[in-house]
């Protein structure tokens, strides 16, 4: 069985300041963990995802999220945010062939000017 | 087409009420889902179709729901009995195949379903 926890339905942060959501996971096999951004009235989109290699992850809008298998994380971070990061970000987990993607229950990030 | 196409994009209903929903996936998706994202709250799984395989029902919240999936291709969800708090952004998906292999999930613009 897999699943994802996203700690925090809601952030928020300062204009400028550090970005840190927080997503951890469950999953008896390797995993293949995604951030997906949903801007308001859209559709999500793939932010980043890690799949094998690399365990630092570089996605659009200069966000960044690291896979650290020893605390089963997956935590997204931007360096500064911006008025336009503001939305919501959703974790999601799978464990391989043609099981379906488990989605965590998203955090709203509000940015501050 | 290009994206994964959905419609309508708004449907206002009178309680009591059939409505359908469509969803067109990337040509050549062969999993696709559907999800139901009510005012504030996450996304709510509902039904996952991949390729000619049996489709994972678990998510659907009652049996008013169903959905069904032609060809392998345009897929309807089905709401019999319309309620209120059936009122939500119902939001469709599609991957290639074998999607927990890591293959990006694609998803509409939604259908958002009012009823009043």
């Amino acid at each position: 069985a897999q699943s994802v926890t996203q700690l925090g339905s809601h952030v928020s942060v300062s204009e400028g300041a550090l970005v840190l959501l927080r997503c951890n996971y469950s999953s008896s096999v390797p995993p293949y963990l995604f951030w997906y951004v949903q801007y308001p009235n859209q559709g999500l989109q793939l932010l980043l995802k890690y799949t094998t290699g690399a365990t630092l992850v570089k996605g659009i809008n200069g966000f960044e999220a690291e896979f650290k298998k020893s605390e089963t994380s997956f935590h997204l971070t931007k360096p500064s945010a911006h008025m336009s990061d503001a939305a919501e970000y959703f974790c999601a987990v799978s464990s391989g062939g043609y099981q379906k993607v488990t989605f965590g229950t998203g955090t709203k990030l509000q940015v501050i000017p | 087409g290009a994206g994964v196409s959905q419609s309508p994009s708004n449907k206002v209903t009178e309680k009591g009420k059939d409505v359908e929903l469509r969803c067109d996936p990337i040509s050549g998706h062969t999993a696709l889902y559907w999800y139901r994202q009510s005012l504030g709250q996450g996304l709510e799984f509902l039904i996952y179709f991949q390729g000619n395989s049996a489709p994972d029902k678990s998510g659907l919240p009652s049996d008013r729901f169903s959905a069904e999936r032609t060809g392998g291709s345009v897929s309807t969800l089905t709401i019999q009995r319309t309620q209120q708090e059936d009122s939500a952004v119902y939001l469709c998906a599609s991957s290639l195949s074998m999607p927990g292999s890591g293959n990006t999930i694609y998803f509409g613009e939604g259908s958002w379903l009012t009823v009043v």
